[in-house]
Formats: structure tokens, sequence, C-alpha cells
């Protein structure tokens, strides 16, 4: 089973800041990685998909790098709306598919 | 649209069996998309459960693969979740959703999810 381990576990910004979200793969998924939000009440919402292309309606300020083991969400500046917790997940090596453990991204 | 919508009991008795009905709207359960559910304990992270194809090939996590059938009702757009021997472990938010496919390729990403139903196991 892969691991995914995201850091930091908590991210403490300010709106209008830049966040970076770090997701790491403990053996290669390739480009098959996926982000999403989750608010409180919610489902998650995906972002990026094959590690960056953006979903449908996502705005730009969000962007997916990486590819291998090491990927990278970020958010170039922070809204109000963007405080959520951000999960990783991967469709490479299965079964099973796997999430990271979340990254929440709280106001500072 | 797509939507997709869970439905089925909010309890279940300890040692019971689970049953969840996911509808789909907006897309045919027949397209070239997986179909798929997850669940998150609450305050807990999110755990892949198992997914279907509409030919009925089925993936499952092995840590639930001996408790879990998948299945599918192609006249009724919908599928199906069932875990048995459900223990307090098994409580949580469970969510079905979309893996989007082509014919030709799978995007990494579940890109459509229903709200969510919560599942409680208590006697």
């Amino acid at each position: 089973e892969i691991v995914l381990t995201q850091s930091p576990a908590t991210l403490s910004l300010s709106p209008g800041e830049r966040a970076t979200l770090s997701c790491r793969a403990s053996q290669s998924v390739s480009i098959h990685l996926a982000w999403y939000q989750q608010k409180p009440g919610q489902a998650p919402r995906l972002l990026i998909y094959d590690a960056s292309n953006r979903a449908t309606g996502i705005p730009a300020r969000f962007s997916g790098s990486g590819s291998g083991t090491d990927f990278t969400l970020t958010i170039s500046s922070l809204e109000p709306e963007d405080f959520a917790v951000y999960y990783c997940q991967q469709r490479f090596n299965w079964p099973p598919w796997t999430f990271g453990q979340g990254t929440k991204v709280e106001i500072k | 649209q797509v939507q997709l919508q869970e439905s089925g009991p909010g309890l279940v008795k300890p040692s019971g069996t689970l049953s969840l009905t996911c509808a789909v709207s907006g897309d045919s359960i027949t397209s070239s998309n997986w179909w798929s559910w997850v669940r998150q304990p609450p305050g807990k992270g999110l755990e892949w459960i198992g997914e279907i194809y509409h030919s009925g090939n089925t993936n499952y996590n092995p840590s639930l693969k001996s408790r879990i059938t998948i299945s599918v009702d192609k006249s009724r757009n919908q599928f199906s979740l069932n875990l048995t021997a459900v223990t307090a472990a098994d409580t949580a938010v469970y969510y079905c959703a979309r893996f989007r496919c082509s014919s030709t390729r799978c995007y990494a990403g579940f890109d459509y999810w229903g709200q969510g139903t919560l599942v409680t196991v208590s006697s």
C-alpha cells in the first residue's frame, strides 16, 4: 500500500499570503495524484487532477506540481474561502487508492 | 450537471449490515467512469472503500474486502454498498463519488461527490 504523507499538519497564514502544501508518496505514483479541498460539513472538492491540472471551475490561484514521490499544492494568494482542510490522493498503485492525512490551512 | 445522492439508514446495530445506495443523475452509470465509495470517520481523514464499473468489475480496499459488496443497478442508474459485520469503527460519513475515465484513459481524481450520509453503528 502506498502511504501519502502530508506536511505540515497545520498551516497558519493570513489572507493574501501564499500557501505551500506538500504530499510525499512512499513510492512513485508518477503523475497520478489529486488534491481536494474539504470544508466542515461538506464533501471533498476536486482541485487538481493528474498532479498539475486544475479541475473545472477551480480558480487559477490553485496550482499543483510534482511527479514521482514529491508533490506540491500552491495557493498563490489566500482568499477567506480557502481556509479548509486539503487532502492528496493517489491512483497509481492499487489496491487500495489512498489519501494523505490532510493539511489544515487556518487563519493566523 | 452530474449529481450523486446517497441514501440509506443512518443507524445500524453492531454485527449488522450497512446498506447504502447512490443515485446518479446527469451521467449514465454505463458510461466509461468508475463509481466509488469513500468514508470519513468523525473528525478523521478519508478512506477509499471500493469501486465498481458498469460491467460489474469491482476493486475493493483489502482492509475491508471480506465484508464489502458493491453492486450496480443499470436500470435505476445507481450503485450500492453492503458492509457486513459492522462495529463502532465503521461509524462514518459515507460518500459516493465518480472517478472519471474516457474511452482511452482515466484521470486521477474523484470529480463528483455526493453530499455524504452519516451512518452510526450503535445498539
